[in-house]
């Protein structure tokens, strides 16, 4: 079974702290995405990458950015943690025929 | 640019009832569709897909979409809810080109289920 795996459930940070997310996973996939899921707005993808060191925007790129120095490894940043980022991060890969998902972290910026 | 719209937020219906959820889509091609479900504190679970082929397609838990081009609809079905149904569902869609990576989602519908 493909497994999708994020470093964290919950994570709770102050404001302006800059704050790493992990996610890791073990199919060798090309694509991976990080969203995150807000109650009434469903998932908004804020970045993808569809290879090592590269990357695009999502929908929702503002106050974040991400790194991908190797395949199984996606990392989502907040460069400056603000309380409007407290939300559920999921991180997701994907062949072209499915998408599999992290179990999400739940971050609670204060 | 791709986009998911599922219009109803939250639907209740009673156990042993059937259960359709709308999604409608936009994208410049063929689309992937799929629907996941995602039980409270739960991870998103596929429930089914569509690339190609018969428009009817069957997934887990006894759930089935149908895929209609013309109307831009990929809705979700079951003849016969279970109270360990009662979750969020969410639509999403896809690119099939080698170069178009993104996966988009729908805000989701929330099912509850009455005894």
């Amino acid at each position: 079974d493909v497994k999708v795996t994020q470093s964290s459930r919950y994570l709770v940070k102050r404001t302006g702290e800059k704050v790493f997310l992990e996610c890791v996973q073990d199919m060798d996939h090309e694509n991976m995405f990080w969203y995150r899921q807000d109650p009434g707005l469903g998932l908004r993808l804020i970045y993808f990458s569809y290879d090592v060191k590269m990357k695009e925007k999502g929908d929702i790129p503002e106050g974040y950015s991400v790194s991908r120095e190797k395949k199984e490894r996606f990392s989502l940043i907040l460069e400056s943690a603000s309380t409007n980022q407290t939300s559920m991060y999921l991180c997701a890969s994907r062949v072209m025929r499915e998408a599999f998902f992290g179990q999400g972290t739940r971050l609670t910026v204060v | 640019a791709q986009s998911v719209t599922q219009p109803d937020i939250h639907i209740t219906v009673s156990e042993g009832a059937s259960l359709e959820l709308r999604c409608n889509y936009s994208y410049g091609a063929t689309p992937y569709l799929f629907w996941y479900v995602q039980s409270p504190g739960q991870g998103l679970q596929l429930l089914l897909k569509y690339f190609s082929g018969d428009t009817l397609v069957q997934g887990i838990k006894g759930f089935e979409a149908e895929f209609k081009r013309s109307q831009s609809s990929f809705n979700l079905r079951k003849p016969s809810v279970h109270w360990s149904d009662a979750a969020e569902y969410f639509c999403a869609v896809g690119g099939l080109g080698t170069n178009d990576y993104k996966l988009s989602f729908g805000a989701g519908t929330t099912v509850t289920v009455r005894a």
